[in-house]
C-alpha cells in the first residue's frame, strides 16, 4: 500500500520561500501524477499542482507565478517550492497520488504558519 | 474563488438518499469526464469516494454513486447513515491541465 509523508518547516516568515518534500513507500514514483493540495483552516481544498515522473508539470494559475514543483524518482521524493509566502498561504499542504484523473492517496497533512 | 458551485448544506434522515450537485463550465465538468468526489471528516484529510464521474475505488460503500449531466455533476449517498456526515467537495479536471475543487458541501443527518 503506498504511502505519502510530507516534511518540511511549519513556521515561516512573510517574504520567505516555502520549501515542501513528499516522500513516498510501499511503490515508486514511475508514471503516476503527483500533486501538492492545500487546505486553509475551516476552508476547502486548493490543487496546487501536480507534476509527473515524466517531469511535466502543471500549476494552478493563481499560483503558478510562485510555484515549482520537482521530483526526484531515485530517491522516491517529490518537492514544492512557493516563494513570496504571506499569511495567506497559512494552511495544511498535503501531497498525494493520482488514481486516474481522481487523487486516491493523500500523505496526512502538514501544517505550514505564516507569521511574523 | 471556486470556479464550480456546491450547495452550502444538504441533509437528509437516516435511510433517505441525497443528492449533491457541483456545476461548472464547458471548460471543466462539461468538457471532460473527469469528476471526483472526496468526503472528509472534522479533522481528518480528504478521502476519495468516487472518480472519473462515476467509479468507485476499492472499499468505498456502493451506496455512493456519481453522475453528471452537461456542466452539473452529482452525488448521490444512498441509505444515508450518521456516519455519512462529513464535508464533501467535488473536483474537476479543467482546460490547460488543472484541477479546480468545488467549495464544499455539509451533509447533515437528521
Amino acid at each position: 500500500q503506498v504511502q505519502l509523508q510530507e516534511s518540511g518547516p511549519g513556521l515561516l516568515k512573510p517574504s520567505e520561500t516555502l520549501s515542501l518534500t513528499c516522500t513516498v513507500s510501499g511503490d515508486s514514483l514511475n508514471d503516476f501524477y503527483w500533486n501538492w493540495i492545500r487546505q486553509p483552516a475551516g476552508k476547502g481544498p486548493q490543487w496546487i499542482g501536480r507534476i509527473h515522473t515524466s517531469g511535466r508539470s502543471s500549476y494552478s494559475p493563481s499560483l503558478k507565478s510562485r510555484v515549482m514543483m520537482s521530483i526526484d524518482t531515485s530517491k522516491n521524493q517529490f518537492s514544492l517550492q512557493l516563494t513570496s509566502v504571506t499569511a495567506a498561504d497559512t494552511a495544511v499542504y498535503y501531497c498525494a497520488r493520482n488514481l486516474g484523473f481522481g487523487v486516491s492517496h493523500w500523505g496526512q497533512g502538514m501544517s505550514v504558519t505564516v507569521a511574523s | 474563488q471556486s470556479a464550480l458551485t456546491q450547495p452550502a448544506s444538504v441533509s437528509g434522515s437516516p435511510g433517505q438518499s441525497i443528492t449533491i450537485t457541483c456545476t461548472g463550465s464547458s471548460r471543466d465538468i462539461g468538457g471532460y469526464n473527469y469528476v471526483s468526489w472526496y468526503q472528509q471528516h472534522p479533522g481528518k484529510g480528504p478521502r476519495l469516494i468516487i472518480y472519473e464521474v462515476s467509479l468507485r475505488p476499492s472499499g468505498v460503500s456502493d451506496r455512493f454513486s456519481g453522475s453528471k449531466s452537461d456542466n452539473t455533476a452529482s452525488l448521490t449517498i444512498s441509505g444515508l447513515q450518521t456516519e455519512d456526515e462529513a464535508q464533501y467537495y467535488c473536483l474537476s479536471y479543467a482546460t490547460g491541465s488543472l484541477y479546480v475543487f468545488g467549495p464544499g458541501t455539509t451533509v447533515s443527518v437528521l
